[in-house]
């Protein structure tokens, strides 16, 4: 148990569907992060959110958007997705601010389209 | 642009064998270099981390080696076991950033009895 909860583990949608990936840390951090994990691919950040504040977006394509209410949640809102898509998307914490700090991953969200 | 360069891909090694995973990087910029260990179905853990003023850095049987000028750093596994059987990232953060990783592509280690 890390601290970082993912939910759905599973999901499987169509290219027209619209869904929503959530994470919850239960560590006190600040920062957030989603990263995308495909095979034989190094993992991808795709957003970071410091203090509710998104402070990175890798150039992600608008089809995946992020949504941090406050610094223990974080949504990824998913819509007219492409098959490439599927993979594993990880929810990741750390302390935040300006301190170098570990990344707490959760078990991810094994996203597949149809 | 891969900036974080891992081989090999994937590694056997027996049961007490020395396991070593290599990395390399171009971005002079990146200030601090962490392992992650990843087992079937879990999200990446830290495993160990070193910055680049030291040249070695040892926790347990997990060692990273630290080559500045070369631009390269590696993890050996002393005495593998069959439960350090997992994947293995190199990763590199840049000086400036807070916990905003360079992910090296993975490693499938596989110990065998």
């Amino acid at each position: 148990e890390t601290g970082v909860t993912q939910t759905p583990r599973h999901l499987v949608m169509g290219m027209t569907n619209k869904k929503s990936l959530k994470c919850e840390q239960h560590l006190g951090h600040n920062a957030m992060y989603w990263y995308k994990q495909s095979a034989k691919k190094p993992l991808e950040l795709m957003f970071v959110y410091n203090f509710k504040e998104q402070t990175e977006n890798n150039s992600v394509p608008s089809r995946f958007s992020p949504e941090c209410p406050n610094s223990s949640h974080l949504f990824l809102h998913l819509h007219t997705l492409q098959p490439e898509d599927s993979a594993l998307y990880l929810c990741a914490s750390s302390r935040g601010g300006t301190s170098t700090g570990e990344l707490f991953f959760g078990e991810g969200s094994r996203l597949t389209v149809l | 642009q891969q900036q974080v360069k891992q081989s090999p891909q994937s590694l056997i090694v027996q049961k007490g064998g020395i396991s070593i995973i290599n990395c390399a990087y171009e971005n002079t910029a990146f200030d601090y270099f962490p392992w992650y260990q990843q087992f079937p179905g879990k999200g990446p853990a830290l495993l160990i981390a070193i910055r680049p003023d030291v040249s070695e850095k040892k926790e347990g049987r997990f060692t990273i080696s630290f080559n500045k000028s070369a631009k390269q750093f590696s993890l050996h596994i002393m005495d593998s076991q069959p439960g350090d059987s997992a994947t293995y990232f190199c990763a590199a953060k840049e000086a400036g950033t807070a916990s905003k990783l360079t992910f090296g592509t993975g490693t499938r280690l596989q110990v065998t009895l």
